[in-house]
C-alpha cells in the first residue's frame, strides 16, 4: 500500500535561511507526488507536483521539488524563507486514494 | 472556474449526536471526491473517496459514513458521534484521471463534548 513519511515535525529556521523539508514514500508504481501547504484553520493549497519528467519542479512560492527515484524521496526545498512561509506542510503520494504524511510544522525566526 | 463548498464551518455536538457535513462542487463533471481527517497535530487521515454516483471507499472502519447521492455531492455522516470524532474534517475533489491533484474545501472544525 503506498504511504508517505515525513520524518520532521517541526523544524525552525530563521527568516532568510535556506529550507528542506523531507518526504519519503512507498509506492508501488511510479509515484504521484504533490506538496501542499496548510494555514492555520485552512484547507489546503497545492505548492507543487510531480508525476513524470524532469525531476526537479518548480512550485508556487519560490519552492521546488526533487524526486529521487533510487532515495524513494521527494524533498521541498527554498533558498530564502519568509515570515509568510510559516505553516504546515504536507507531502502526498497516490490518484485515486492519495495519502498525505503527517506534515512538517514550520517556524520561521525573525 | 471550479469551487467546492463545504459546511458547516464550525460544529459543536454533544456526544451520542448525529452528524452531516456537506461538500459540493461546482464547474466539473464527475470528479472523484473524498473525506479526510485531521486530528490536532495529527496528518490527514483518508476516511473515504468516491469515484461516483454511489462508489464508496471506505478506508478506516469507525462509526461515519459517506454518501454520494449526487455527482457533485458528497455528504459524511455519523448516527452517533464519540468524544475520538473531534477534529478537522476536509472535503476534496480532483478530476478522474490518475495524475491530477486534489482541490480541498476550507474543513469543518467538529468539537464533540
Amino acid at each position: 500500500a503506498q504511504s508517505v513519511t515525513q520524518p520532521d515535525i517541526h523544524i525552525t529556521v530563521s527568516e532568510g535561511a535556506s529550507l528542506e523539508l523531507r518526504c519519503n514514500y512507498s509506492y508501488g508504481a511510479t509515484p504521484y507526488l504533490f506538496w501542499y501547504v496548510q494555514s492555520p484553520g485552512q484547507g489546503l493549497q497545492l505548492l507543487l507536483k510531480y508525476f513524470s519528467g524532469d525531476t526537479l519542479v518548480q512550485g508556487i512560492k519560490g519552492f521546488e521539488a526533487e524526486f529521487k527515484r533510487s532515495q524513494s524521496s521527494f524533498n521541498l526545498r527554498k533558498p530564502s524563507v519568509h515570515w509568510s512561509d510559516a505553516a504546515e506542510y504536507f507531502c502526498a503520494v497516490g490518484s485515486n486514494d492519495m495519502r498525505f504524511g503527517a506534515g512538517t510544522r514550520l517556524t520561521v525566526k525573525p | 472556474s471550479q469551487t467546492i463548498h463545504q459546511w458547516p464551518a464550525t460544529l459543536v455536538q454533544p456526544v451520542g449526536s448525529p452528524l452531516s457535513l456537506e461538500c459540493t462542487v461546482e464547474g466539473t463533471s464527475n470528479p472523484n471526491l473524498y473525506w479526510y481527517r485531521q486530528a490536532a497535530g495529527r496528518g490527514l487521515q483518508l476516511l473515504f473517496y468516491s469515484v461516483g454516483i454511489g462508489q464508496i471507499s471506505s478506508e478506516v472502519p469507525q462509526n461515519l459514513s459517506a454518501s454520494r447521492p449526487q455527482d457533485r455531492q458528497f455528504i459524511l455522516s455519523s448516527k452517533k458521534l464519540l468524544l475520538s470524532d473531534s477534529g478537522f474534517y476536509l472535503c476534496a475533489w480532483s478530476v478522474a484521471v490518475m495524475n491530477t491533484e486534489a482541490f480541498f474545501g476550507q474543513g469543518t472544525r467538529l468539537t464533540v463534548v
